[in-house]
């Protein structure tokens, strides 16, 4: 299966602070997906972005499928952006869905 | 409009009982995932389900994991006997088209003794 590498794994900011977290896959996708698990678990899709560049609020991704990689920026961050973000990507065969390692955030005030 | 709804939230019981987890979907949604996570790491897809043709069950293990979609709406995952290993969250999830943009419910929390 295709291996989906995130990067940092952890990371601390103070609130206010901007922050980037890379996405890595190892092959071909037909979509890459965001998501944020907040500290109670509940799973958030931020974005839908097999390629191209979105932007919601303080969010924004940008998606290079040619070069297997997908970046999320947080700009401002609040404490409530604290928790795990994941990056996930469906396989070109469309049988599969697969998660990253994720990305744990803490914003501190 | 409702999100996914799991029930039970939560859910102890001792190794070799059976248990059940219950998904209702987001209204209009064909798509319908389970997945399984682990104390910190991503989920992990068990199945997916096409309105009520499972369409990829290869990560399902099949000797003790269950798992239907009866008329296309509801969804239940049944494991039986659970194993101590078989403690995790059981996430359910829902698109509009497959592979499309998910919507995860908020997970029941099994814990095997």
């Amino acid at each position: 299966g295709i291996q989906v590498e995130q990067s940092p794994p952890d990371l601390i900011l103070q609130e206010g602070a901007n922050s980037t977290l890379r996405c890595n896959f190892s092959d071909s996708v037909n979509n890459l997906q965001w998501f944020h698990q907040n500290p109670w678990g509940q799973l958030i899709n931020l974005f839908y972005i097999p390629s191209g560049t979105k932007q919601n609020g303080r969010l924004s991704a940008t998606t290079v499928a040619t070069e297997r990689y997908s970046l999320l920026y947080i700009s401002s961050s609040q404490t409530t952006d604290s928790g795990v973000y994941f990056c996930a990507v469906e396989e070109n065969t469309g049988n599969q869905f697969y998660f990253g390692t994720g990305t744990s955030l803490t914003v501190i005030p | 409009e409702a999100g996914v709804v799991q029930s039970p939230r939560y859910k102890i019981i001792e190794k070799k009982q059976p248990v059940a987890f219950w998904c209702n979907p987001i209204s209009g949604h064909n798509t319908l995932y389970w997945y399984l996570q682990n104390l910190g790491q991503g989920p992990e897809l068990l199945i997916r389900y096409e309105n009520e043709e499972a369409v990829d069950d290869s990560q399902l293990p099949k000797d003790r994991f269950s798992a239907e979609r009866l008329k296309g709406v509801d969804s239940t995952l049944k494991i039986q006997p659970a194993e101590l290993g078989d403690s995790a969250v059981y996430l359910c999830a829902s698109s509009s088209d497959p592979w499309a943009e998910q919507f995860f419910g908020p997970g029941t929390r099994l814990t095997v003794l």
